[in-house]
């Protein structure tokens, strides 16, 4: 069974349109961090976020971990097509563990 | 390199048979990891590594999966006598030694295993 829950598990927007995915945990998150995969390929590195409260941006995409480090959300801003593919957020399962846990994926389909 | 290498893209084997891939890690890093993914996206972590030394070997098979990293040669994951749960993709990561806190994993392209 997956520890993080992601939502929505799929997702069809227009391109040019806002969207927001969530990944929820019912522990608390030592550290959190967002990949893009595409079919056929590896997973790419987006963000890590460790600390309450933070938020990280790179180019159009932002994410935050709330004060309680338990949720994150991943914003895309004025979508487009490259963005498509599929979304995962992973975690520590324990400080200095070194292994992930990861939600169920996010699949975004952009519309022209 | 500047990128995990996972060889091959893609192995196919008869059940029963021995399959072997390889992982050459970023160079610097001091962490490799060897992760499954299968049906929905669902990543399973194997095993990993720090330097050469198993660092956790938690989420791997007992009996028929085994992986080394040792110096001066790529890191390989080999399943003897596979069967057919054994298809999926296998993914392997590097991440770089930090005595703070942990550093993003950066994963190759995967190994696409089919057992037949």
């Amino acid at each position: 069974s997956q520890e993080l829950e992601q939502s929505p598990q799929s997702l069809i927007v227009q391109e040019g349109k806002n969207l927001t995915i969530n990944c929820t945990s019912s522990k608390t998150l030592y550290g959190l961090y967002w990949y893009k995969q595409k079919y056929g390929e590896g997973l790419i590195f987006l963000m890590m976020l460790q600390k309450g409260g933070e938020e990280k941006s790179h180019e159009k995409i932002t994410a935050k971990l709330d004060e309680k480090k338990q949720q994150s959300s991943l914003h895309i801003t004025a979508s487009q097509p490259s963005h498509a593919g599929i979304y995962l957020c992973g975690a520590d399962k324990a400080p200095g563990a070194q292994k992930l846990v990861f939600g169920q994926g996010t699949r975004l389909t952009i519309n022209p | 390199g500047e990128e995990v290498a996972q060889t091959p893209k893609h192995l196919v084997r008869g059940e029963g048979q021995k399959a072997k891939l390889y992982c050459a890690p970023i160079k610097g890093h001091s962490y490799v990891f060897w992760y499954q993914q299968v049906l929905k996206n669902e990543f399973k972590f194997l095993i990993s590594f720090q330097n050469e030394n198993v660092f956790d070997e938690t989420g791997m098979p007992k009996e028929r999966f085994s992986a080394k990293c040792l110096p001066n040669s790529p890191c390989s994951l080999e399943i003897q006598a596979t069967k057919l749960e054994d298809s999926a993709v296998y993914f392997c990561a590097s991440s770089q030694f930090d005595a703070v806190s942990n550093q993003p994993q950066h994963f190759g392209d995967g190994t696409r295993l089919s057992i037949l």
